[in-house]
């Protein structure tokens, strides 16, 4: 079966330092990984995936992620966080099937 | 292009009570998913579809039933609320396998239990 872990549910950063989202992975064949955020009250938006392409991937917003299948794990960075940035961040797996589990989460909040 | 919508946005309902959750998408992906979201459990998957007609079981079915008619709609149905099923639930699609593109969500039903 496959499953994430994400470490750390609550993450505080200044703005304009470093955004570090930890996630690993479990899975017994090649892995889909997806980080998603959410803001308050919306639904959740795709901001990068890894499909067995390149090992470091860029997302939206000037997030990414490098998927390490030694470490099996996707940790999610930012170099220079922003106070918009401040959202719920899910690490998800699939296995190409039509399911993808999700992370607990990590709460990302900005001190000014 | 509306994308995933879901309905009723916000559900107050009495234990025992029956009541369905639509779930629409307009972009004829053939994917579709409910997930239902409790704080600092993340995201689980209750049930999933891969086409119309065709339906399965994700981590917790259980109070839960689901039908695929057509492409586009997904409704999923709590036959005897519980208050354990208060939560948010989310519908999400997708136009090819999920493992590869990942999932359009919907902006989610909150629904409470009493």
């Amino acid at each position: 079966a496959q499953s994430v872990t994400q470490l750390g549910s609550h993450v505080s950063v200044s703005e304009g330092a470093l955004v570090l989202l930890r996630c690993n992975y479990s899975s017994s064949v090649p892995p889909y990984l997806f980080w998603y955020v959410q803001y308050p009250n919306q639904g959740l938006q795709l901001l990068l995936k890894y499909t067995s392409a390149a090992t470091l991937v860029k997302g939206i917003n000037g997030f990414e992620a490098e998927f390490k299948k030694s470490e099996t794990s996707f940790h999610l960075t930012k170099p220079s966080a922003h106070m918009s940035d401040a959202a719920e961040y899910f690490c998800a797996v699939s296995d190409v099937g039509s399911k993808i589990i999700f992370g607990s989460g990590t709460r990302l909040s900005i001190r000014p | 292009n509306a994308g995933v919508t879901q309905t009723p946005k916000f559900q107050v309902l009495k234990t025992g009570q029956s009541m369905t959750l639509q779930c629409a998408q307009d972009m004829n992906h053939e994917y579709m998913s409910w997930y239902r979201q409790d704080p600092g459990m993340g995201l689980r998957l209750i049930h999933y579809s891969v086409g119309a007609g065709i339906t399965d079981q994700g981590e917790v079915p259980n109070g839960y039933n689901v039908s695929r008619s057509t492409t586009e709609d997904f409704p999923l149905r709590l036959l005897s609320a519980a208050p354990s099923q208060t939560s948010v639930y989310f519908c999400a699609s997708s136009s090819a396998q999920a493992g590869l593109v990942g999932y359009t969500f919907g902006s989610g039903t909150r629904l409470t239990v009493v």
